[in-house]
């Protein structure tokens, strides 16, 4: 069964400092989303992505985020300049075509630790 | 705005017993309503999702849930649990189609032997 995949799996990284996290989201879906998990709390929505555009973003998701798909498969996160609050879990997920609602189909997920 | 309520951080059941995960949502016009489950160090897994139709929705792993629309709820329910089914539980809502899912805090099960 296909699935979303993404790297690395854990990601130590020094405040300041920019980070990408990677995901391949299935092949033949074209939404695309983060959503982050600090510990102990909920998971909380950052950005959806369709038609190489942001279709929606939450107040979460300001300046030191951003998202690519630079090739046909990838869809990277990156934040560009790290603070101490980004420590969550990263959680990539995709959905397929447009119409009757679709379940996401989510990654393993990024734990991004900032220093 | 959405919103999902999971009242129970904490649930725990026998094995064998039937078990339930509560989950309320508030939502302007119809939801859109999923169980996805956790297990240590995975990713979230899709278990069942209610669209329109039927109120009772069955998905994977035997679980199933009721959509009552007028206390706004999505109860998940298991007939008879399982020790390999104790994980972190999250019941989420959107408003439409492809769009953001609002998670719950999630509810952690615990089954045991």
């Amino acid at each position: 069964e296909p699935e979303v995949t993404q790297t690395p799996s854990h990601q130590v990284t020094q405040m300041g400092q920019e980070v990408i996290l990677r995901c391949v989201p299935i092949s033949n879906h074209l939404y695309f989303y983060w959503y982050r998990q600090i510990l102990g709390q909920k998971v909380e929505f950052l950005v959806s992505f369709y038609n190489n555009e942001i279709s929606e973003k939450s107040e979460i998701f300001d300046d030191q985020f951003s998202v690519e798909r630079p090739d046909g498969s990838n869809f990277t996160l990156k934040i560009r300049s790290t603070k101490l609050e980004d420590s969550a879990m990263y959680f990539c997920a995709s959905s397929p075509i447009q119409g009757a609602q679709k379940e996401q189909y989510f990654g393993p997920g990024t734990r991004l630790t900032v220093t | 705005a959405q919103s999902v309520a999971q009242p129970e951080d904490q649930v725990n059941v026998a094995e064998g017993n039937p078990l339930t995960v509560k989950c309320t949502y508030s939502v302007s016009g119809n939801p859109y309503l999923f169980w996805y489950v956790q297990y240590p160090n995975r990713g979230l897994q899709f278990l069942l999702k209610y669209i329109t139709g039927d109120n009772l929705v069955k998905g994977s792993y035997g679980f199933e849930a009721e959509f009552n629309k007028s206390q706004t709820s999505f109860h998940l329910k298991k007939p008879s649990a399982l020790v390999s089914d104790s994980a972190l539980y999250f019941c989420a809502v959107s408003a439409r189609g492809n769009t953001p899912l609002v998670f719950g805090k999630g509810t952690r099960l615990s089954v045991i032997a």
